[in-house]
């Protein structure tokens, strides 16, 4: 029940075009979920949050889409650049226990000029 | 620009040796975390410190695995002795836990380590 599924494992997407990457949990009491990039050689860096009680979060080309009674959330990368290749995480967290992140396997996106 | 800083970068050492990997939280950070990325296992929560007390090391091998956090701007992670399986990245995070628990963590650059 602490998992936190990643799908897909890899993506590769022209620039210019969307990428999307899925994330599904079964705790109901996660209450944060953050999105996690990471480039070759770097730590993760926090690269958008959501919290349940809105469906949809945007900030630049990132946007999350978050459906409560699915228990899934997904990032969006609109107009995806080459530089937006790396490594993508999702994560949740239930900040009324012990507020640590469960992070999903983590998604390889590679944009082709 | 506030950072989180690990020493050593890389470390090559052999089966058997004692390895000590150490992490400088961003100053003002509460929480610390201690995670190891593989291949396989993505990244693995290691253990878990708030105010320097130890919540969460139930996914740390207890016999050759140890953290602390000495003072608040340090935390350690031993290992000893280490085996080719313990071969990985290993980041320290830390974080801000405020009133509604609320936890972004700032990763830092990790420690990739190599055990022959």
């Amino acid at each position: 029940q602490q998992q936190v599924k990643q799908s897909p494992q890899s993506l590769i997407v022209q620039k210019g075009g969307i990428s999307i990457i899925n994330c599904a949990y079964e705790n109901t009491a996660f209450d944060y979920f953050p999105w996690y990039q990471q480039f070759p050689g770097k730590g993760p860096a926090l690269l958008i949050a959501i919290r349940p009680d809105v469906s949809e979060k945007k900030e630049g080309r990132f946007t999350i889409s978050f459906n409560k009674s699915a228990k899934q959330f997904s990032l969006h990368i609109m107009d995806s650049q080459p530089g937006d290749s790396a490594t993508y995480f999702c994560a949740a967290s239930d900040t009324s226990n012990t507020g640590k992140l469960i992070f999903g396997q983590g998604t390889t996106l590679q944009v082709k000029p | 620009d506030a950072r989180v800083t690990q020493t050593p970068r890389h470390k090559v050492t052999e089966m058997g040796q004692e390895v000590t990997m150490r992490c400088q939280p961003i100053l003002g950070h509460n929480t610390v975390f201690w995670y190891r990325q593989t291949m396989m296992q993505g990244l693995e929560l290691l253990a878990y410190f708030r105010n320097r007390a130890p919540l969460d090391d139930s996914g740390m091998p207890k016999d050759r695995f140890s953290a602390e956090m000495p003072d608040a701007t340090l935390a350690t992670l031993k290992i000893q002795p280490s085996e080719p399986r313990d071969s990985a990245v290993y980041f320290c995070a830390s974080g801000r836990v405020g009133l509604a628990g609320y936890n972004e963590q700032f990763f830092g650059p990790g420690t990739r380590l190599t055990v022959l």
